[in-house]
């Protein structure tokens, strides 16, 4: 059974650092991996994928990373700014279904 | 069309009471999900629908019934709930189930969540 662990569970920086979101799931037979963003009380909204077949995707500010043997993922994000603060939530997709598995996510504040 | 619409936003209902949710989407995506996702945890998969049929039931009580209507469509069904399946109930959809490598680039598309309230 996949299970997703993400460090930190929170995280307050002042505006304009640059940081890290970690992710780390056990088993490794996955289609992609998603990074999504997660506002109080709203849906998510969909960041970054990568196939298994790649090692990073980026968009913007935002950088995935895959390192799919190991069981790890991180999301970089560049110049971080108060507009970024949100939960961050890390899904590997399991091969053989369609499950999709969320960790626990990364509460993050920026603060101005 | 990128969206996946969701309504109602919020639903209050009694424990005796009958509602439903609905979710639609017109991406022409073939794989509809539904998740619940309790305050400060991470969203739970309960059903998925390939192809309009019932490929996962997440082992979620008969008091849920989905159904996929069509390849647009998805209801979730509500009948005897307890205050504990208050929750924020979200809808998901992606291209096409996964078959093969090409599934790798399915994106998982979520709405803005039903927020469900059981008293």
């Amino acid at each position: 059974k996949q299970e997703v662990t993400q460090i930190p569970a929170a995280l307050s920086v002042p505006e304009g650092e640059n940081l890290v979101l970690n992710c780390s799931f056990t088993d490794s037979a996955i289609y992609n991996l998603q990074w999504f963003r997660q506002d109080p009380g709203k849906g998510l909204t969909s960041l970054l994928l990568i196939q298994s077949s790649q090692r990073e995707q980026t968009s913007g500010r935002l950088n995935a990373s895959l390192d799919k043997s190991s069981g790890r993922s991180t999301l970089y994000i560049a110049a971080s700014q108060p507009g970024d603060s949100a939960t961050y939530l890390c899904a590997p997709r399991n091969t053989g279904g369609f499950k999709t598995i969320f960790g626990a996510g990364t509460r993050l504040f920026v603060k101005a | 069309d990128t969206e996946v619409t969701q309504t109602p936003k919020h639903l209050v209902m009694g424990m005796t009471n009958k509602k439903s949710l609905k979710c639609e989407q017109h991406m022409g995506h073939r794989a509809m999900y539904w998740y619940k996702q309790k305050a400060k945890k991470p969203p739970e998969l309960m059903f998925v629908y390939s192809y309009e049929k019932l490929s996962i039931n997440e082992s979620v009580p008969s008091r849920f019934s989905p159904e996929c209507p069509n390849s647009s469509l998805l209801n979730l069904h509500l009948h005897a709930l307890q205050p504990e399946d208050s929750a924020l109930y979200l809808c998901a959809s992606s291209q096409d189930p996964d078959r093969g490598f090409a599934s790798g680039a399915n994106v998982l598309t979520f709405g803005a969540g039903s927020r469900l309230t059981v008293l």
